[in-house]
């Protein structure tokens, strides 16, 4: 199993580009999610999904989109991206949501200009 | 508003020493509590977690945990760092009935030789 992966690693994006982060998981999980990291922070949920074609918000969703059309595939939109969007961005997955061990992806660090 | 507070955002010890590495939670009500380690530039890798069975749980690489109620805390030891200890750990909630877990800002563990 390859587990959580994500692409790109790095990404530099201007002001205003938009661009998709990839999150793939081959261990039939039905809960998803997206994390930012910040120094200092933690973890902030950005947005979950609790099975193919079932999304939603979490703490901080502004200014991304999410869709959920496979058990495998969760990617993350920037619609237009801001300078406060510089974050180190991480994909989870598990079984079920809640008490469920969360297994993470490698990280997609991303600067926005 | 539930909320999670790691009480020490550095933590530096000698190889051999103990480790404590302290967390504390708002609320008692049905948690399920988990500690998480981030080695530079990886994703999180789950250290333990407490889900309502035993109060002292045994992890992974020697670490354990003891969940007291009472005091509403889940604090992380070791009894002798080893320098691969080095990293950052995450202290992570899930309350019963909300599909989002609450992580704490985290603790950087350094370990000197």
């Amino acid at each position: 199993n390859a587990g959580v992966t994500q692409t790109p690693k790095f990404q530099v994006l201007k002001t205003g580009q938009s661009m998709t982060l990839q999150c793939a998981q081959d261990m039939n999980h039905e809960y998803m999610s997206w994390y930012r990291q910040d120094p200092g922070m933690g973890l902030r949920l950005i947005h979950y999904s609790v099975g193919a074609g079932i999304t939603d918000q979490g703490e901080v969703p502004n200014g991304y989109n999410v869709s959920r059309s496979t058990t495998e595939d969760f990617p993350l939109r920037l619609l237009s991206a801001a300078p406060s969007q510089t974050s180190v961005y991480f994909c989870a997955s598990s079984y079920r949501e809640g008490t469920d061990t969360q297994y993470f992806g490698p990280g997609t660090r991303l600067t926005v200009l | 508003a539930q909320s999670v507070t790691q009480l020490d955002s550095h933590v530096s010890v000698s190889e051999g020493t103990p480790v404590l590495l302290r967390c504390n939670y708002s609320s008692s009500y049905s948690p399920s509590l988990f500690w998480y380690v981030q080695h530079p530039n990886k994703g999180l890798q789950l250290l333990l977690k407490y889900t309502s069975a035993a109060t002292l749980v045994k992890g992974i690489n020697g670490f354990e945990a003891e969940f007291k109620k009472s005091e509403t805390s889940f604090h992380l030891t070791k009894p002798s760092a080893h320098m691969s200890d080095a990293a950052e750990y995450f202290c992570v909630v899930s309350w019963r009935g909300r599909r989002a877990l609450t992580f704490g800002s985290g603790t950087r563990l350094q370990v000197q030789p």
